[in-house]
């Protein structure tokens, strides 16, 4: 299986900093790569899908970018509501889908 | 508005028997292929299965294949998951996803989540 890994594991930013997540793939997974964020008690929520696509409704302050191997989830400007843990995902071998682990970004 | 309700979790034994249901609603649920997800807090986000829009494809992780069973009812707007021989392994709070193109077959990109329904076997 394609394993994914996540940096940072947590990370602590205030409101209005410009944040970056990075996934990187252990394979070559082109662009099937995607995000979600999770808040605590709740489902995730896919954000943003084929490694740069902004699923419907996000706000544009979320940006992705990468192939290959190496992806960013960029947030240009934190707000409150974005405080939550995001995860990458892959799906370039469907159904053989696997998760990073997780990086939780939280209020400084 | 699309909804997605899990449902049938619950504390059974080692060696026992659940069955999951997910009720779908604000799509037309027969074009889309749906997955289910687990999670638990040592091992994060893990993908358990999927099933094709029609049904006639499922696919399931290695870790489950032989004692889970997925399928669905597009006449109700319900997809199930049959788990039988869990173990303590299985215990995790189990999510039903949609996938995000409606071609039927599983891309394995997951728009929808339900709110999730917890497996505790103990």
């Amino acid at each position: 299986d394609i394993q994914m890994t996540q940096s940072p594991s947590s990370l602590s930013a205030s409101v209005g900093d410009r944040v970056t997540i990075t996934c990187r793939a252990s394979q070559t997974i082109s662009t099937f790569l995607n995000w979600y964020q999770q808040k605590p008690g709740k489902a995730p929520k896919l954000l943003i899908y084929g490694a740069s696509t902004l699923q419907s409704g996000v706000p544009f302050r979320f940006t992705g970018s990468g192939s290959g191997t190496d992806f960013n989830l960029t947030i240009s400007s934190l707000q409150p509501e974005d405080f939550a843990t995001y995860y990458c995902q892959q799906s370039f071998s469907p159904p053989r889908l696997t998760f990073g682990g997780g990086t939780r970004v939280e209020i400084k | 508005e699309v909804q997605l309700v899990e449902s049938g979790g619950g504390l059974v034994q080692p060696g026992g028997s659940l069955r999951l249901s997910c009720a779908a609603s604000g799509f037309i649920f027969r074009n889309f292929a749906m997955s289910w997800v687990r999670q638990t807090p040592e091992k994060g986000l893990e993908w358990v299965s999927a099933i094709g829009g029609s049904g006639t494809s499922t696919y399931y992780a290695d870790s489950v294949k032989g004692r889970f069973t997925i399928s669905r009812d597009n006449s109700k707007n319900t997809m199930y998951l049959q788990m039988n021989g869990l173990t303590a392994e299985d215990t995790a709070l189990y999510y039903c996803a949609k996938d995000l193109n409606a071609r039927g077959s599983y891309g394995g990109n997951a728009d929808y989540w339900g709110q999730g329904t917890r497996v505790t076997v103990s």
